[in-house]
């Protein structure tokens, strides 16, 4: 079964508001999450790494004040993306390395994000 | 030049064809190399995980390792259309998942 939950899996919202997606690990804890965005036919691309009890970490190119991460407890990150608009319409996935481990990543199941 | 290189396919098959999925790197510090599987608008799956050089197999999977030639193949055998997914490798030079650099996946279509 899965380890780790992301919700929701989809999401259709108006330009200018804000929405937040889940990331639970479910049988281990995480101090480390990471969130990527997808684009069809591409990769996925690293925005943040989530810290429990301190700020994300931001990749280059990525707005921090555009996407909220807050990693609120060893199980539980969420990513807020505020004002969205059409543009931030892309597949949202996160992950959290069990023991912090390469080897031992675990994804969600991706959040489709659809700004109107 | 990318750190990883990988064909996006699509790669199409007969069922129970040998698929060989292969991905290349620049980076000669990478030694943790990863095989996910990823269906259609789902999260990504870890199917294979291998340490430095060799030959890892798992059921119909093999992952092989080659570091000399910077190159590393996920192979298939008697593939199914329930294989039909999009690849992705992934590296790291680091035992830590934060360092992961992944490739952009290769989609394989598997044909009754």
């Amino acid at each position: 079964g899965a380890v780790v939950s992301q919700h929701p899996s989809r999401v259709i919202c108006k330009s200018g508001t804000s929405v937040k997606i889940e990331c639970r690990s479910l049988d281990f804890q995480a101090t480390t999450m990471f969130w990527y965005r997808q684009f069809p036919k591409q990769s996925l691309m690293l925005m943040a790494t989530s810290n429990e009890g301190s700020k994300a970490t931001y990749e280059q190119g990525v707005e921090k004040d555009k996407f909220l991460i807050n990693h609120a407890s060893l199980t539980l990150s969420t990513l807020t993306v505020t004002s969205a608009h059409p543009e931030d319409s892309s597949f949202y996935i996160c992950s959290a390395p069990r023991g912090g481990l390469s080897g031992e990543l675990f994804f969600g199941e991706g959040s489709r994000l659809t700004v109107l | 030049q990318k750190e990883v290189e990988q064909d996006p396919g699509p790669l199409s098959v007969p069922e129970g064809a040998i698929v060989s999925l292969n991905c290349t790197y620049s980076n000669s510090a990478f030694q943790y190399f990863m095989w996910y599987r990823q269906y259609s608008r789902k999260g990504p799956e870890l199917l294979m995980y291998t340490y430095s050089s060799g030959n890892k197999e798992d059921g119909r999977f093999t992952a092989q390792v080659d570091k000399s030639s910077k190159y590393i193949s996920l192979f298939i055998r008697d593939s199914q259309p329930s294989d039909s997914a999009t690849y992705l490798c992934a590296m790291s030079a680091s035992i830590w998942a934060d360092k992961l650099i992944f490739g952009t996946g290769t989609r394989l279509q598997v044909f009754p």
